[in-house]
């Protein structure tokens, strides 16, 4: 099975300012047959459950505000968020697609505002 | 705009059955494959099923392998989730979520609780 491993566990940012969240898979999750990367981003909100995006990576999930961006390849990505809003406090999740199953979650990552 | 509806989550003793119930609505239920991925209190998510679109095709993760089993009935509109020989550590939030093969997971429910004590 491919585990994910993010960084870091939790993360506190002031207001305007970027958040970083890494998350790295024990095997490539590129698809050599249309060279995408099967990486999704979960936004999950304290009593909510999760939201998409990003997926294939770096592709915003339609109405997710620009300031949320992904990138990566291979067995490394990152969620950025360019200028953190009060409203972007949540748990993150990074999760893979690539393999059959089990399609495996990060641990999450806690960001708060400093 | 796309609904996902769970039910049948509640209390139950361990070794009991119980069966989840996902209500789908506003898409072509039949044309996606559909998980069910599990958040025990406090802790991140889990993923523990999936079934194809059409229902020839099922994964465990191997924490629910040989007790849990996922179907759908597309007549229906309904996605099930009948877990046997339940545990303490099957306590936890049952969200149903439909599965996109570009996009991952991209429709989620509510969630059911289903606690086993």
């Amino acid at each position: 099975d491919i585990v994910m491993t993010q960084s870091p566990d939790s993360l506190a940012v002031s207001l305007g300012e970027r958040a970083t969240i890494n998350c790295k898979s024990s095997q490539s999750l590129l698809y050599n047959s249309n060279t995408e990367n099967y990486l999704a981003w979960y936004q999950q909100k304290r009593g909510q459950p999760p939201k998409l995006l990003i997926y294939w990576a770096s592709i915003r999930e339609s109405g997710v505000p620009d300031r949320f961006s992904g990138s990566g390849s291979g067995t490394n990505f990152t969620l950025t968020i360019s200028s953190l809003q009060a409203e972007d406090v949540a748990v993150y999740y990074c999760q893979q697609y690539v393999s059959p199953p089990p399609y495996t979650f990060g641990q999450g990552t806690k960001l708060e505002i400093k | 705009q796309v609904q996902l509806v769970e039910s049948g989550g509640g209390v139950v003793q361990p070794g009991r059955s119980l069966r989840l119930s996902c209500a789908a609505s506003g898409s072509t239920f039949s044309n996606y494959g559909m998980h069910w991925v599990r958040q025990a209190p406090g802790k991140g998510l889990e993923w523990v099923a999936i079934i194809w679109y059409d229902g020839e095709n099922k994964y465990y993760s191997e924490s629910v392998k040989g007790r849990f089993t996922i179907s759908r009935d597309n007549s229906k509109n309904t996605l099930y989730l009948q877990m046997n020989s339940l545990r303490s550590e099957d306590t936890a939030v049952y969200y149903c979520t439909r599965g996109s093969p570009i996009r991952g997971m991209d429709v989620w429910g509510q969630g059911t609780t289903v606690i086993v004590s």
